[in-house]
């Protein structure tokens, strides 16, 4: 199907392991953007990528891995699962960033418990 | 630092009636406001996009204004239906124009 999704959509892991959380978008679109949603502080930005090989930080990067490869995929690594990492994952692209008409399209989300 | 705030958390209507979500922001030197729907559990479905030089953007029952001199964005929900119940958000891009900023939503819950 066409559009954006994620895997797994839910995922329980304990501490100190490694998780990869995939996104796959269908679009051709240039950028990806991975983001995190929790109680409280709503969603916020991990990381984003301009297009393949090119990622940058975003507001809350630290112990998050991200490559782009391939235009249509963007994984992104907890390198050493910690409990506050216990989070819903949202996956999101859209052809351009700001000063367009480019809206953000986002996945289903992934839901991980860290235990 | 941009900061997005949509008052009220929770609203409860009943069928029919119309009503507006409010969302305010406080750099007023936006880029893109895109309003967002998420069901519980879902992921985020997008509504309306304004662009910085429009003063509003429409679809179906929706309307979203923008006034980026008072720094305050409103979806305008006509006709409400219990479908629409759902948390709204609403976004701005941070001042590098490179990631959404958003707020904590509105969650509508709309009885019949």
């Amino acid at each position: 199907d066409a559009g954006i999704t994620q895997s797994p959509r839910y995922k329980i892991t304990e501490t100190g392991r490694q998780v990869t959380l995939m996104c796959h978008q269908t679009w051709s679109h240039s950028y990806m953007f991975w983001y995190r949603q929790d109680l409280g502080h709503g969603l916020r930005l991990i990381y984003y990528s301009a297009a393949a090989d090119i990622t940058d930080k975003g507001e809350v990067p630290d112990g998050y891995v991200v490559s782009r490869s391939k235009t249509e995929n963007f994984p992104l690594t907890l390198e050493s699962a910690t409990r506050s990492q216990t989070s819903v994952y949202f996956c999101a692209s859209s052809l351009g960033l700001a000063g367009g008409y480019n809206e953000q399209f986002f996945g289903p989300g992934t839901r991980l418990t860290v235990l | 630092k941009q900061e997005v705030t949509q008052i009220p958390a929770a609203l409860s209507v009943p069928e029919g009636e119309n009503l507006v979500l409010n969302c305010s922001f406080t750099d007023s030197a936006i880029y893109n406001l895109q309003w967002f729907r998420q069901d519980p559990g879902k992921g985020l479905t997008s509504l309306l996009l304004i662009q910085s030089s429009q003063r509003e953007q429409t679809s179906g029952r929706l309307n979203a204004s923008l006034d980026k001199s008072s720094g305050r964005s409103t979806l305008y929900i006509a006709a409400s239906q219990p479908g629409d119940s759902a948390t709204y958000l609403c976004a701005v891009f941070n001042q590098a124009g490179t990631a959404l900023i958003f707020g904590k939503g509105t969650t509508l819950s709309v009885s019949s």
